[in-house]
């Protein structure tokens, strides 16, 4: 099983350019989430996702947009990229049950120019 | 609303003494607690889960954890500090109502040869 993998693992985008980040899981996790990472700030959950079809605003939503395609796949996607996002970008699910353990992937680490 | 406190971003220890992390958290109802661990340039992975069983917690690497619901703190300890160890650990915390958690800012550990 590989868990949780994201694409691309490094990414550097002009001012205003737009990409999509992709994240999969095969654990068969209902609860998706995108968070990022920015040196003394911790994780910050930018959007997530309980089930296939739903998804919710996180802490710092704005500038992104999110796609719950298929109970696997949860993308995160920047319109018109700005200097202040970047940020290395993780994907997390959330064991099922009582838990909320959570498992993250690698990460994306972008860079605006 | 819930929320995390990690006391000191960057902590130094030398190898073989004890490492302490402090971490208090605020919630309105019993917490499901945890601490993940960062090694450089990966992503997140669980040292160790409170979900209101035991309030000592073990966790991998020899890392433990005690709840203490008067203090509000679930402080990471470890006897001996090896090389290994030096890491950021991130403290965090859910109240089960939702699958979300909040994190705490992170402390990085570093050890002294």
């Amino acid at each position: 099983n590989a868990g949780v993998t994201q694409t691309p693992k490094f990414q550097v985008l002009k001012t205003g350019q737009s990409m999509t980040l992709q994240c999969a899981q095969d654990m068969n996790h209902n609860s998706m989430y995108w968070y990022r990472q920015d040196p003394g700030m911790g994780l910050r959950l930018i959007y997530y996702s309980a089930s296939e079809g739903t998804t919710d605003k996180g802490e710092v939503p704005n500038g992104y947009n999110v796609s719950r395609l298929n109970k696997r796949e949860f993308s995160l996607r920047l319109e018109s990229a700005a200097p202040s996002q970047t940020s290395v970008y993780f994907c997390a699910t959330t064991r099922p049950g009582q838990n909320y353990e959570q498992y993250f992937g690698p990460g994306t680490r972008l860079t605006v120019t | 609303a819930q929320s995390v406190t990690q006391l000191g971003s960057h902590v130094s220890v030398s190898e073989g003494a004890l490492v302490l992390l402090r971490c208090n958290y605020s919630s309105s109802v019993p917490p499901y607690l945890f601490w993940y661990v960062q090694y450089p340039n990966q992503g997140l992975q669980l040292l160790l889960k409170y979900t209101s069983a035991a309030t000592l917690v073990k966790g991998i690497n020899g890392f433990e954890a005690e709840f203490k619901k008067s203090e509000t703190s679930f402080h990471l300890t470890k006897p001996s500090a090896h090389m290994s160890d030096a890491a950021e650990y991130f403290c965090a915390v859910s109240d089960g109502r939702d699958d979300k958690i909040i994190f705490g800012k992170g402390t990085r550990l570093h050890i002294l040869p």
